[in-house]
């Protein structure tokens, strides 16, 4: 059963740049046959799709926050990572990291909630 | 960047069957078959029910379906239990100068 664990700072100050990685507990973050995606979920809200990386670091973004993203993936250490910069309190969510296979989301990780305040 | 419709909350008695709509435009919704949907508990991360419009995983209850009609996607949910009490969000495959998927404002369903 393939698992997925983010780890990063619960706490960001507004204007900072979140960081977060997602680990991925087998290789097949090196398969072509898969993207790996990050999507948030603001306290109480909807879920929204941030982005996704390709095992050969091509990506694709949400155009509203394609300006401040940035998705990246290091295959040696069945990692990807996400930065969001200039950060607010609209930034605030439990982000999720998540295995895109073909269109579907099939295995999700269980979430880390980054809170931005002052 | 608009998110898919969805009604806020949809409820059923046990054992009836409910509809979950899921609207979105030509760009998105009408224009592939790349809608899928995800059941999320209180506090827990979303779980795959339904994925290429109509496809249901492995381990996924057969009382869970969907379909397509134009630019709404539809989840069903027959014979209707009480564990099915959750929210719902539909995604799409989104096209655009800058590809990407968009979900649904999600759907809160509620067993009587």
């Amino acid at each position: 059963q393939l698992q997925l664990q983010e780890s990063g700072p619960g706490l960001e100050k507004p204007s900072e740049t979140l960081s977060l990685t997602c680990t991925v507990s087998d290789d097949s973050i090196s398969s072509s046959s898969y993207h790996w995606a990050w999507i948030r979920q603001p306290p109480g809200k909807g879920l929204e799709w941030i982005g996704n990386v390709y095992y050969n670091g091509g990506t694709y973004y949400t155009p509203s926050l394609k300006s401040r993203v940035t998705v990246s993936v290091d295959t040696s250490k069945n990692q990807f990572s996400l930065k969001l910069r200039s950060v607010t309190a609209a930034d605030t969510a439990l982000y999720y990291c998540a295995r895109h296979a073909g269109a579907k989301l099939d295995y999700w990780g269980r979430g880390i909630l980054v809170t931005v305040s002052s | 960047q608009s998110a898919l419709t969805q009604p806020a909350s949809v409820s059923g008695s046990p054992g009836q069957s409910i509809t979950i709509s899921c609207t979105g435009t030509s760009s998105d919704v009408g224009g592939f078959n790349y809608v899928s949907w995800y059941q999320q508990y209180p506090g827990k991360a979303p779980k795959l029910m339904i994925y290429d419009v109509s496809n249901r995983p492995s381990g996924v209850s057969n009382r869970f379906s969907g379909s397509k009609s134009g630019n709404t996607a539809s989840l069903t949910i027959s014979g209707l239990q009480a564990e099915d009490e959750a929210d719902y969000s539909c995604m799409s495959y989104r096209s655009s100068s800058t590809p990407h998927y968009v979900f649904g404002t999600g759907t809160k369903v509620t067993v009587l």
